[in-house]
């Protein structure tokens, strides 16, 4: 199976501030990766795919980038509303996995 | 617009298997895979496996091989998966979810809570 490892597992953030959050996959997976955000008691919700796809409706401060094994997700400019816990996930080959997830907090 | 629309949380004791629903609407059911993926409290997410409705073909993550068994009804939209020989372990939050013809998941349920208790 193809392990996804995500980094960090937690960071706070100011308003307005960029993070970034990384995703390490066990072999190449040719940039088939998607990013979700789960709130508390939600379905994820799907924010890139393809590596860097902005999915319909995300707001353009969203934006992935990566290729071969090492994958991010940056946000521009973070919002009260971006709070949550971020998935990666590789959609490369079967069985799909996902990374363990990164929460995201306002500092 | 795509809603997948699941049953409700069950309770369920140790030994006993449980079946839950996933009820699918504004698209053509039996055209796309229906994936399932489980996730425990406070732990991240797991791929179950996918039902083609159109056929029935099924493809299963190995783990979940004789743990949960995916069926579909044409007439009625509605994907099924069944839990059986339940343990504390199995207690979690099931999604059904579709990425039409993608392994992405732009389409969720609203998840059904399955807790194996006595």
């Amino acid at each position: 199976d193809i392990q996804m490892t995500q980094s960090p597992a937690s960071l706070s953030a100011s308003l307005g501030e960029t993070v970034t959050i990384q995703c390490r996959a066990s072999e190449d997976i040719y940039s088939g990766l998607a990013w979700y955000q789960q709130k508390p008691g939600k379905s994820p919700q799907l924010l890139i795919y393809g590596a860097s796809s902005l999915q319909d409706g995300v707001p353009s401060r969203f934006s992935g980038s990566g290729s071969g094994t090492q994958y991010s997700l940056k946000i521009s400019s973070m919002q009260t509303e971006d709070e949550g816990v971020y998935f990666c996930q590789q959609g490369l080959k079967y069985p799909l996995t996902f990374g363990s997830g990164t929460k995201l907090e306002i500092k | 617009q795509v809603q997948l629309q699941q049953s409700g949380a069950e309770l369920v004791k140790p030994g006993s298997s449980v079946k839950i629903s996933c009820k699918a609407s504004g698209y053509t059911f039996t055209s796309y895979d229906m994936h399932w993926i489980k996730q425990q409290p406070g732990n991240g997410l797991e791929w179950i496996g996918w039902i083609y409705p159109g056929n029935g073909n099924t493809k299963y993550n190995q783990k979940f091989n004789g743990k949960a068994t995916l069926t579909a009804d044409k007439s009625s939209s509605t994907a099924y998966m069944q839990l059986s020989s339940l343990t504390s372990e199995d207690s979690a939050v099931y999604f059904c979810a579709q990425g039409l013809l993608s392994d992405w998941f732009a389409y969720w349920g609203q998840g059904t809570l399955v807790t194996v208790s006595s």
